[in-house]
């Protein structure tokens, strides 16, 4: 089957870095992308890895590693306003399968 | 705001009903794909459109149906209706159908089955 895998909670500090991982267990993706929800809102699109290595974004990095089926979503400085939930999704057939997501919560 | 709309955006009503879920694109994009997000289940890919045509299907109950219209619009159909499927349904839509291409998220419609 599919499936990606990504912790369900992360806690950290304004102005630190955080970093969500995602593994995953599938074959044959065009790639990992990384979209953010705000409490229930619609996910947006904040980066996205067709090949190895990283992607960097203004303060949202990621990275991809298809021979360890790993990737990760990585914060810096981070803004109380980036408190919410970030999904890794590979992109198959032209659809996005979704992990089941890590919360954020950006502490003063 | 990302050019997608859907409507309504709250739904209520009773099992066995049937609803009509309604989705239109960006301008200019011809990929139409439903999402599906529950608290148990995260955001599960139910059924994608390209130009009219169904192009890849996920997890798609059979009581759901779904069309994309001439004028790329499209609409999700639930019924019967069950208490299991109160969720959170977004629709996306993207310019390309295949490989990768961005996808852009409309509000969401929040179905409530009671």
């Amino acid at each position: 089957g599919q499936s990606l895998e990504q912790p369900s909670e992360v806690t950290a500090v304004e102005g630190a870095i955080v970093q969500i991982n995602c593994t995953y267990q599938t074959s044959g993706f065009y790639g990992l992308s990384w979209y953010q929800q705000h409490d229930g809102g619609a996910p947006t699109f904040l980066s996205y890895n067709a090949l190895d290595g990283l992607e960097e974004t203004g303060r949202f990095s990621s990275f991809l590693s298809r021979s360890d089926s790993y990737g990760y979503l990585l914060l810096q400085e981070l803004q109380m306003k980036d408190s919410a939930s970030y999904f890794c999704a590979v992109t198959k057939g032209g659809k996005l399968i979704f992990g089941q997501g890590t919360e954020l919560s950006v502490k003063p | 705001d990302s050019g997608v709309t859907q409507t309504p955006k709250h739904l209520i009503t009773a099992t066995g009903q049937r609803v009509t879920l309604r989705c239109s694109p960006r301008s200019g994009d011809l990929s139409v794909y439903w999402y599906q997000q529950s608290l148990d289940q995260g955001l599960q890919f139910l059924i994608q459109y390209y130009n009219g045509e169904e192009r890849a299907k996920g997890n798609i109950l059979e009581r759901f149906s779904a069309q994309q219209f001439p004028d790329l619009h499209s609409e999700l159909n639930l019924s019967p209706l069950e208490l299991g499927d109160s969720a959170l349904y977004f629709c996306a839509s993207s310019t390309g159908g295949g490989s990768y291409n961005e996808q852009f998220f409309g509000p969401g419609t929040r179905l409530t089955v009671l």
